[in-house]
């Protein structure tokens, strides 16, 4: 799976939009880009995904860069229980990977 | 509909005592997968089962563990012999059967917390 890289953490306010960023420079052409989030002493928690064009649902809208060597999870009006480790993650559509690769990921804060 | 199901949710066994770790996906997933994240670091892919058969087990460990997913009932992570670095939360997830070209998403439990005295 390619690698992604997200910034170690965030901190935002209750209320505000929150931008999350994720780069993926050594995309593929088959990659789907996932969103996944750990609230505190949860299990991963499926948010959004797309391949080329912007995505929205009920919990997040993401923007994907022309080129898709970047992604943006953005949180329209964030509240206390967003606050979570949000993860971005590559799957190849094609080869069919299964497994879900994890990184660090973004540990978001959010002030009252 | 339920989501995916792991019990128990807290589990504490001596060292060299066994550690039994059980999964029931959602209703209608045929594909299970087990994590693992040890305190203070990010999730590890272990393995991935269907029904009777194991799939991927690249990310397990070559002695003490094993999992099974039988015909009839949960998803079995087994550890045998437990030893201190054994002590982590396990994640079970499921997902759908493969539609077409497309990973399907896949569901998480609450996980199991093993400690290991």
């Amino acid at each position: 799976d390619a690698k992604t890289t997200q910034p170690n953490s965030m901190e935002s306010n209750e209320e505000e939009p929150v931008h999350l960023p994720c780069n993926h420079s050594t995309i593929s052409g088959t990659d789907y880009i996932h969103w996944y989030r750990q609230l505190p002493s949860q299990g991963p928690e499926y948010v959004i995904h797309g391949l080329t064009s912007n995505v929205n649902n009920r919990m997040a809208s993401l923007a994907i860069a022309e080129d898709r060597k970047s992604s943006t999870l953005i949180l329209h009006r964030a509240t206390l229980r967003d606050a979570a480790v949000y993860y971005c993650i590559l799957r190849d559509r094609i080869q069919g990977a299964q497994k879900l690769v994890f990184g660090q990921g973004t540990r978001l804060t959010i002030n009252p | 509909n339920a989501g995916v199901m792991q019990n128990p949710r807290h589990l504490v066994r001596r060292r060299g005592q066994e550690a039994r770790l059980r999964c029931s996906p959602m209703k209608g997933h045929s594909h299970v997968y087990w994590y693992r994240q040890l305190p203070e670091e990010g999730l590890k892919f272990m393995v991935y089962l269907q029904k009777e058969n194991i799939i991927d087990e690249s990310g397990m460990p070559k002695e003490r563990f094993s999992a099974e997913f039988p015909k009839e009932g949960p998803s079995i992570l087994r550890i045998q012999q437990v030893v201190r670095g054994d002590s982590a939360a396990y994640f079970c997830a499921s997902s759908r059967q493969r539609q077409g070209e497309l990973a399907e998403t896949q569901y998480f439990g609450p996980g199991t917390r093993l400690l290991v005295l």
